[in-house]
Order: C-alpha cells, then sequence, then structure tokens
C-alpha cells in the first residue's frame, strides 16, 4: 500500500519561514504534490516535484528526495492568508493520487 | 467561464435514502475523481475515472456507486449501504498523465 506522513499542525508568526515535511511509503510513483485548502474550501495545487530537488514558485518552494522517501514545502514570508491546511499528495502508477493527512499552519500576528 | 460544478453546496437526507451528488466539468480534462474528506482528515479517494464508461475503485468505494456517461459529468450515489455518509465531497478532474488536479468547490452532505 501507499501510505503519507505529516506533521498535524505547525505555527509561526507572520514574515517568518516555515517548513511542512512530508514522508511516504510507496512502491512506485511519478512525483509529490503539495495542495492548499483553506478552511470550507477547495484543495488548490502549489507545486509539484517529478524529480528530485527543489521547485520554487514565488514564496512557495517544494523539495524532493527519492532516496530518503522525502519531501517538504517551504513557505516564506509568512503572510496571514497563508493560514489553511496542507496536502502533499503522490500521483501514482495507477494514475491516481494519495493525500497525506494535512497539516493545520497557524500564522499568528 | 471554464470550471467544475458540484451542486448542491450543502445537502441533507435522511438514514436509508440513497442521494446523488453532481459533477459537471467544461475544462475537457479525461480523468475525474470523487474525494471524501471528514472534519481534520486527509482526502480519501472513492472513485475514479480516466475515460468515458470506464471507472475504477478507489480506497472507499463500498456504499457508493459512479457513472460515466460523458467526459463533462461523473456523478456519485451515496447509497444507504454506507454507514457513515456524512462528510465533505469533493470532486476533481485532471488532464490525461498530468500532475495537477482541479477541485470543484465541494458538496456537504448530512445524513440525519
Amino acid at each position: 500500500g501507499q501510505s503519507l506522513e505529516q506533521p498535524s499542525e505547525v505555527t509561526a508568526v507572520e514574515g517568518a519561514i516555515v517548513q511542512i515535511n512530508c514522508t511516504y511509503q510507496t512502491s512506485g510513483f511519478y512525483g509529490l504534490s503539495w495542495y492548499q485548502q483553506h478552511d470550507g474550501g477547495a484543495p488548490t495545487f502549489l507545486s509539484y516535484n517529478g524529480l528530485d530537488g527543489l521547485e520554487e514558485t514565488g514564496r512557495f518552494s517544494s523539495f524532493l528526495s527519492r532516496s530518503d522517501s522525502y519531501g517538504y514545502l517551504l513557505l516564506q514570508e509568512l503572510q496571514m492568508k497563508d493560514s489553511a491546511s496542507y496536502f502533499c499528495a503522490v500521483l501514482n502508477y495507477g494514475q491516481n493520487f494519495v493525500f497525506g493527512p494535512g497539516t493545520r499552519l497557524s500564522v499568528l500576528p | 467561464d471554464g470550471g467544475i460544478t458540484q451542486s448542491p453546496k450543502y445537502l441533507f437526507r435522511k438514514e436509508g435514502q440513497n442521494v446523488t451528488l453532481s459533477c459537471e466539468q467544461n475544462l475537457n480534462h479525461d480523468a475525474m475523481y470523487w474525494y471524501r474528506q471528514d472534519p481534520g482528515q486527509g482526502l480519501r479517494l472513492i472513485y475514479y475515472s480516466q475515460i468515458v464508461n470506464d471507472f475504477q475503485k478507489g480506497d472507499i468505494a463500498e456504499g457508493y456507486s459512479v457513472s460515466r456517461e460523458k467526459k463533462e459529468s461523473f456523478p456519485l450515489t451515496v447509497t444507504s449501504a454506507q454507514k457513515n455518509p456524512t462528510a465533505f465531497y469533493l470532486c476533481a478532474t485532471a488532464l490525461a498523465g498530468d500532475n495537477e488536479q482541479f477541485f470543484g468547490p465541494g458538496t456537504r452532505l448530512t445524513v440525519l
């Protein structure tokens, strides 16, 4: 089977940098994605890592290491609007997605 | 406007009744997915379809059924066999082989 683990909660202050980790166990997958979900809303796509290394998109960066079965999402210059839940997900060879349990980020003033 | 429509946003049903949740898309995406989300939890895959007239079970398909008669539509029926149907249901689409999913606004189902 496939499983992903994330910390349940992370708290940081405005302007800070925060890293949300994702470890996984999977037999095979194309890549690791990250989604953001505000309370009551739908998830929105943030980034994707098909290859090992760092991908940067504005204030958000994502990293993947297949040898360590590990990835992370890095959020810089935190803003209040970044308070949300963040999910990692793998795209497996069956062309479907398996999601992690999510990390709730609280940004304090 | 291109996008994914799920209706209604809130749905109430009595225990023992079947209910069908609508998902329509005009993004011309081949793949469509149904997820269930319980409070404070991640997304669990119910069913997915890569092509018209074909679909596969996800991790929690028991008590649910789907159809894919048109590319644009992927309705989900929550049957009376589903023991705990109260949840937030999300429909998603993707281009074939693509890594990005697009989500609809969701339907919050409450069974009384």
